[in-house]
């Protein structure tokens, strides 16, 4: 079956500029999280999806950052106004949501890199 | 909050060997403590997911222990293979809140010599 899919899989913007990074999680998965590596560091944690309820933020670096998500499917994570510092791998997970079935399956990532 | 550390950072072995590489985590109040592979280039793949209940799990030839009294886990890595090098992640949410959001430790780059 299908894995959780990322686009695009890199992405070069100029300074300042917008962008849009897009997720596609595993077909039932309830549970979407964004997460962020930067090169030589370890995964940090952006924003997590359950349902409908109202997503975890509480990882976003500042309000540059948002993200949405439709229903149980899609998300997509913006960053306005781009930084050099935003430069990384942008990594998408989704899980079943449930407990005891919480092990996350990671999409191939976006490569962002801000010049 | 939480902090992950993986212990060595880099680790360079020659095929066939067993090898150990560990967690360690500062808070004990996880949900369960789980371990990934990442190969260069591509996202990450998941290992193993160790309950908080669960002392250890197996596949393979993998195996990995939880002590969350001592806050550690141990990856066990049996008769080592070129395909094994890549780098190996630990990870693990809060036990509490509804969310699920994982702390990972900097990783464990493998090499595993021909």
């Amino acid at each position: 079956g299908a894995g959780v899919s990322q686009s695009p899989s890199n992405k070069v913007t100029e300074k300042g500029k917008d962008v849009e990074l897009r997720c596609d999680p595993i077909s039932g998965h309830t549970a979407l999280y964004w997460y962020r590596q930067r090169l030589g560091q370890g995964l940090e944690f952006l924003i997590y999806f359950q349902g409908n309820s109202a997503p975890d933020k509480s990882g976003l670096p500042s309000d540059r950052f948002s993200a949405e998500r439709t229903g149980e499917s899609v998300s997509t994570l913006t960053i306005q106004r781009t930084q050099q510092e935003d430069s990384a791998v942008y990594l998408c997970a989704s899980s079943l949501g449930r407990f005891s079935q919480e092990t996350q399956y990671f999409g191939p990532g976006t490569r962002l890199l801000v010049l | 909050k939480q902090e992950v550390t993986q212990i060595p950072a880099a680790l360079s072995v020659p095929e066939g060997e067993n090898l150990v590489l560990n967690c360690s985590f500062t808070d004990s109040a996880i949900y369960n403590l789980q371990w990934f592979r990442q190969d260069p280039g591509k996202g990450l793949t998941s290992l193993l997911l160790i309950q908080s209940s669960q002392r250890e799990q197996t596949s393979g030839r993998l195996n990995a222990s939880l002590d969350k009294s001592s806050g550690r886990s141990t990856l066990y890595i049996a008769a080592s293979q070129p395909g094994d090098s890549a780098t190996y992640l630990c990870a693990a949410p809060p036990a509490s809140g509804s969310a699920r959001q994982l702390t990972f430790g900097s990783g464990t780059q493998l090499t595993v010599l021909p």
